[in-house]
């Protein structure tokens, strides 16, 4: 079974701080995804990559940033966190979406409150 | 963009009924997916489905590509079906319809 892996479930952070936030396939997957879900708005994609240094900007891209150094890792980065990043945030990953049966899997989620 | 579009957007059921949910595309049926969101906010993925006929239990999920849909069918629905169920689908990014609610009671 793929298993993607989130470093924390929930998380406090202070408006101002940098904060990371980590995710590990194990399945030699080559395309990483963020995404964060919030109340009526649905999923929406932060950034994704689709090879090790390599990175895409998905549909809401400001304010973070992300760090793809190895292939099984994938790090969303807010610089100067702020209260409207308050947020669950889902990491993804897939073997790659530019060939058939390629499903999407999904870590169990980081609750991000910034306060 | 891809538009996708869900309905209904919220299902209540009694224990053991059927039911049928539907997502509408708009573009090319790359990489369609189901997912279900447990009440722990926890995505998983159901089926991999750009097209025809997929089982899994008591879940199955048609797409017809051709005519932009895709249907999930829960059969004998059980308290641990409730959660939200998603399609998604696009090219290298998937993008998500806003969900099918669903509540099964007792």
């Amino acid at each position: 079974d793929v298993k993607v892996t989130q470093s924390s479930r929930y998380l406090v952070k202070r408006t101002g701080e940098k904060v990371f936030l980590e995710c590990v396939q194990d399945m030699d997957h080559e395309n990483m995804f963020w995404y964060r879900q919030d109340p009526g708005l649905g999923l929406r994609l932060i950034y994704f990559s689709y090879d090790v240094k390599m990175k895409e900007k998905g549909d809401i891209p400001e304010g973070y940033s992300v760090s793809r150094e190895k292939k099984e890792r994938f790090s969303l980065i807010l610089e100067s966190a702020s209260t409207n990043q308050t947020s669950m945030y889902l990491c993804a990953s897939s073997l790659s979406l530019l060939k058939n049966n390629s499903p999407l899997h999904f870590g169990n989620g980081t609750r991000l409150t910034v306060t | 963009g891809i538009q996708v579009e869900q309905s209904p957007p919220d299902l209540i059921l009694q224990e053991g009924a059927n039911s049928t949910l539907r997502c509408n595309f708009s573009d090319s049926v790359n990489n369609l997916q189901w997912f279900h969101q447990n009440p722990w906010g926890q995505l998983i993925n159901l089926f991999y489905i750009p097209s025809g006929t997929k089982q899994n239990g008591r879940l199955s999920a048609t797409t017809v590509a051709t005519e932009r849909y895709s249907l999930l069918y829960i059969s004998s629905s059980q308290t641990t079906d409730s959660g939200v169920y998603f399609c998604a689908l696009g090219f290298q990014k998937l993008v998500f319809g806003t969900g099918t609610r669903l509540l099964v009671s007792p």
